[in-house]
């Protein structure tokens, strides 16, 4: 059965400085992931997803995030934070070739940064 | 083209109310979702419609009811509400294709009391 596990439940970082939000996923066969951001009062946009082409994905907003088999872990990364960023981050898994495409999310990461 | 959209925004019940949660997407798109969101638990699904005239359960249906009315069309029923029933409630849509990008509403929070 699938699964994704979202390391860090808040995370705080300096504006300019490096954001890291950890995901590792469980998965029988290769999945699709997903990173979703939500502002607040809002509901899921979609940041980047990956879906078996290149292992380094590029997103919106300057956001990008490295599958890694290995280590079954699809971390969500950006050089330096903008205040702008500072919002809840979910990541999403799907292996659910069957035509019902079922996604499991995480429990979120939410993102604060400071001045 | 409006996307997803739903209604009410905000709805307050007391417990033992019924109520219908609607959701439409003009996208032409196969499959929709209902999902619940509490602080801590991510979002969960409730249940899900892979195509016009199916639906079926997700990881927590109990209490909800649902109805794809047609292909836009999807609505989330709480027949007799629990204060376990507070949550922000999102409908997503997914194009026809494979396990892509789904597409979310603006969500519909919740009070029951």
């Amino acid at each position: 059965a699938q699964s994704v596990t979202q390391l860090g439940s808040h995370v705080s970082v300096s504006e300019g400085a490096l954001v890291l939000l950890r995901c590792n996923y469980s998965s029988s066969v290769p999945p699709y992931l997903f990173w979703y951001v939500q502002y607040p009062n809002q509901g899921l946009q979609l940041l980047l997803k990956y879906t078996s082409a290149a292992t380094l994905v590029k997103g919106i907003n300057g956001f990008e995030a490295e599958f890694k088999k290995s280590e079954t872990s699809f971390h969500l990364t950006k050089p330096s934070a903008h205040m702008s960023d500072a919002a809840e981050y979910f990541c999403a898994v799907s292996d659910d070739f069957s035509g019902t495409y079922k996604y499991i999310f995480g429990t979120g990461t939410r993102l604060k940064v400071l001045a | 083209n409006a996307g997803v959209t739903q209604t009410p925004k905000f709805q307050v019940l007391k417990t033992g109310q019924s109520m219908t949660l609607q959701c439409a997407q003009d996208m032409n798109h196969n499959s929709m979702y209902w999902y619940r969101q509490d602080p801590g638990m991510g979002l969960r699904l409730i249940y899900y419609s892979a195509s016009e005239g199916t639906t079926d359960k997700g990881e927590v249906p109990n209490g909800y009811n649902v109805s794809r009315l047609n292909k836009r069309e999807f609505s989330l029923r709480l027949e007799s509400a629990a204060p376990s029933q507070t949550s922000v409630y999102f409908c997503a849509s997914l194009p026809a294709g494979g396990p892509g990008t789904q597409y979310f509403g603006p969500g519909t929070r919740l009070l029951v009391l």
